[in-house]
This record gives C-alpha cells, structure tokens and sequence, in this order.
C-alpha cells in the first residue's frame, strides 16, 4: 500500500530537548516536504527536497532541520524545541515535476507539544 | 510577498446542489494548482490537479478551472452529498519545488 509513514503521532517534549520526527515514504517519490499547520495560519512549509542530498527552506524553516540522505526518508529535527513549535506537522511526497508529477501523498500527521 | 487566499472561511449548501469554492493568488507564478480535502484530525487527501497550461479539470462530481490571467481557480461539487462535507484546501506548486496552501474552505453540505 502506498504511504507515507510518520512517527510518533503524538510527543509531548520539553523546551530544549532535541527531537526527531521521522517521514518515510514506500513509492520512491523524489519530492518530500514537511509542513506545520495551525489554527488561522493553514498549512506552511518548513522544508523541502526534491532528491536525496537536495533540500531548500520553505516559508517557516527557523527553528527546524532536515536531511535527506536516502530516498525514501526525510527527518525533520527540532535541535532546541520552544513552546512556539507547539503543532501539527505534516510530511508528504511526490513523484517530482513534470509529465510525471501526480498527486502529493501526506502522512498522517505529527501533533507536537513543546511546554 | 505570495499570497493565496480561499474565499469564504465557510460555506454551506443543500444537499444536490453544487458547491462552488475559489482560490486566488498574488505575487505567485505556480506550476500546478492542487485541491486537497482535509478532514478534522486527517492529513489532506488529494483531489486534483491542474497545470499552468490547462484551463480546467474534471474527475467525477469534480471539476476545477484555473485562469492564470485572473489568478484564479475554480472548484466545484456537483450534486453535493453530506459526506463531501470537509475543509477544502487549494495549494501552488512551483517547479522548483515551492509549494504554498491557502487557508481553506469548510464545506457543510446538509441534508
């Protein structure tokens, strides 16, 4: 079954304490990108990369990293969590652009709470 | 700065009837236009997709246009049904990879 796999689906995490968020995908997609959504804000993007070794900041990215060393897995790192990282975050992947490009695939969702 | 925005937070229908739900943007040159359905506590599921050279799209009781002169994109719910009920996201996508969402439409269609 074709999926986007994140972990864990639910951390409660104190203010400084590293965490990992891992995303991996089963279809061999080349673009994968994380998004955070909150209440009046929609869905943002963190990051993205369009391959493996390739990654690109998108609209919120401070506070986050990422790494892409193979294919079907993209980590979102918080380094030193704060209480404005508290969200729902979301990763999700791609087949890349053009003929190709079909339908972004998302994964279940990460609520995160930073106190 | 880019910027895309549903109109309407919400919008409720009769069963039967179609829905109607826009998406415009500004400061943006996207690839692809996407519609999304996101139900509570659910990643968006995708509905469908529409390129920067294509003026509309239909699948099923779907149908999107896109006008890259107006910025504007169009989805719409034919004969509605409760269970379309959902909050509708509209997303662009840039060919370098990009992608912004709007805030979304709640659709309440009731019986």
């Amino acid at each position: 079954e074709a999926q986007v796999t994140q972990n864990p689906r639910y951390l409660i995490t104190v203010t400084g304490k590293k965490l990992t968020v891992t995303c991996s995908q089963n279809m061999n997609h080349e673009y994968m990108s994380w998004y955070r959504q909150d209440p009046g804000l929609g869905l943002r993007q963190i990051y993205y990369s369009m391959n493996v070794e390739v990654t690109d900041k998108g609209d919120v990215p401070e506070g986050y990293k990422v790494s892409r060393k193979e294919k079907r897995n993209f980590p979102l790192i918080l380094e030193s969590p704060s209480p404005n990282q508290t969200s729902l975050y979301f990763c999700a992947s791609s087949q890349d652009r053009g003929p190709g490009y079909t339908e972004a695939f998302f994964g279940q969702g990460t609520r995160l709470t930073v106190v | 700065s880019q910027k895309i925005e549903q109109n309407s937070e919400a919008l409720n229908i009769q069963e039967g009837k179609t829905a109607t739900l826009t998406c415009n943007y500004t400061n943006y040159s996207p690839a692809y236009l996407q519609w999304y359905r996101q139900d509570p506590g659910r990643g968006p599921v995708f509905l469908l997709l529409i390129r920067e050279n294509e003026k509309e799209k239909r699948k099923e009781r779907l149908k999107v246009t896109f006008d890259t002169t107006l910025k504007q994109s169009l989805f719409h719910i034919t004969a509605s049904q409760p269970a379309d009920s959902a909050t509708y996201l509209c997303a662009l996508r840039t060919n370098a990879g990009k992608s912004t969402f709007g805030d979304g439409t709640t659709l309440t269609v009731k019986p």
